[in-house]
């Protein structure tokens, strides 16, 4: 079974420049959790998605950044006009809809987006 | 706000030592702990702690949770090289078991 699929494992922006950050779900999988890892800090809840809804996106900074997990294709992490402090690992999670309530999560490989 | 703390940040032991890892926590409403290895790339599950005093045992890994002093321990014994890692602890509270709180991980270098 294939695990959560990140991609690309590495991105380089410029400034200014946009990030779009690809997440395949596992198999059968529904819900879709983004996290930020950024230098020397733990990781950080961004957003849950469900298909086509976000259910909780208490963790994206207000501006340029924004999530999507459309009916079709993976979840999209995308991030408008990059500045460096947005340089850090990014991690996507997904569970099933049925998810006993207290499953772990389990984390895809992350991609390293760095602002240079 | 949800606060973890781990120690110690870093440890450099040799082969065959035996390792204790701390974390310690603030919740409201806590639901449960997680402990993952961090190697290079995406964290991996190892456990998850829910009630005090029951220990979670995988080979040479184990862990238990004490929620009267809000702390949780990973023990490593006989350590191997390969257990090299961020060891990241992360708790869940409230109605949500998707929102993690992460510590900042104590990294583990095992050196042979």
């Amino acid at each position: 079974n294939a695990g959560v699929m990140q991609n690309p494992r590495h991105l380089v922006r410029r400034r200014g420049q946009e990030a779009r950050l690809r997440c395949s779900p596992m198999k059968g999988h529904s819900h879709v959790y983004w996290y930020r890892q950024l230098p020397e800090e733990g990781l950080k809840f961004m957003v849950y998605l469900q298909k086509e809804n976000i259910i909780d996106e208490s963790g994206m900074p207000k501006e340029r950044f924004s999530a999507e997990f459309p009916k079709e294709g993976p979840s999209i992490l995308r991030i408008q006009q990059v500045v460096r402090g947005d340089s850090a690992a990014y991690f996507c999670a997904s569970s099933p809809l049925d998810r006993g309530v207290n499953s772990p999560l389990h984390f895809g490989n992350g991609t390293r987006l760095t602002v240079t | 706000e949800d606060k973890v703390v781990q120690s110690p940040l870093s440890l450099v032991v040799h082969e065959g030592d035996t390792v204790t890892l701390n974390c310690s926590y603030e919740v409201t409403n806590f639901r449960s702990l997680l402990w993952y290895k961090q190697e290079k790339k995406a964290p991996t599950f190892l456990f998850m702690l829910t009630s005090s005093g029951i220990e979670k045992k995988s080979g040479r890994l184990s862990s238990i949770l004490d929620k009267k002093e809000l702390f949780s321990i990973l023990n490593i014994t006989a350590t191997q090289t390969g257990d090299s890692a961020v060891y990241l602890c992360a708790v869940t509270s409230g109605g949500s078991n998707y929102k993690l709180t992460f510590g900042k991980g104590t990294l583990l270098t095992v050196n042979p």
